[in-house]
């Protein structure tokens, strides 16, 4: 089964410098949510959109933006980035079905970025 | 807001049970869950309890909730070596499906 592509898996950039990590949701998901996880720490939400509109919105800085496209990929876009971003950031997507409590989210496999 | 807390570390021997324990501070939480991370990998969602209910088995996990004292645990029985890895649970509440997660507990299984 399809699982949520996340890209690239490694990133490496110096400090001021800017990142774009791309998510692809499950096909025919249509919700998409951001986590960072710094090192030893648990994952903290950042900001989900739902037919490509901001649905939630967390701990995301300034610095930070996120669009879902048309094709519900998403992008999570990183400027001035910190060495304090260093980080796992996850994107999981799920299938919002009225009438149902539960979205389950399918976790991608993360992209390591790294601040130098 | 929510607040979710779990202890860090568990050693545990093959084949026996293992117990991972959390604490959380939203009462309107409306389900919690379990996820598994391995190295280098994503977060896999292992089993879920809805708030109203106090116990869920799903072949060798149990999870148990205790509502009042908001007290969340995970027994794995017959603990594998595939077992071993961080272990965190999380909350969302109806309405908004953000997880709140807790600080993850590593469990490693020793053959």
């Amino acid at each position: 089964a399809a699982g949520v592509i996340q890209s690239p898996r490694h990133l490496i950039k110096e400090k001021r410098e800017t990142a774009t990590l791309k998510c692809y949701p499950i096909p025919r998901h249509d919700t998409v949510y951001w986590y960072q996880q710094g090192p030893g720490q648990d994952p903290q939400f950042l900001i989900s959109f739902y037919e490509k509109m901001q649905s939630d919105k967390g701990s995301i800085p300034d610095r930070f933006s996120a669009q879902q496209f048309s094709d519900y990929h998403s992008e999570l876009n990183m400027s001035s980035l910190e060495l304090g971003d260093s980080a796992l950031y996850f994107c999981a997507s799920s299938l919002s079905a009225s009438g149902r409590a539960l979205d389950e989210q399918y976790f991608g496999p993360g992209t390591r970025l790294t601040v130098t | 807001g929510e607040d979710v807390e779990q202890s860090l570390f568990l050693s545990v021997r093959e084949g026996d049970s293992s117990v991972i324990n959390c604490t959380y501070t939203d009462s309107s939480s409306t389900y919690l869950y379990w996820y598994k991370q391995e190295p280098g990998a994503g977060l896999q969602l292992l089993t879920y309890i809805f708030s109203n209910m106090d116990m869920k088995q799903d072949q060798r996990l149990t999870v148990l909730l205790n509502k009042k004292d908001k007290h969340l645990s995970l027994r794995i029985a017959d603990t594998q070596t595939g077992d071993s890895a961080i272990y965190f649970c999380a909350e969302s509440i109806y309405g908004n499906n953000r997880l709140a997660f807790g600080k993850g507990n590593q469990v490693v299984v020793i053959p």
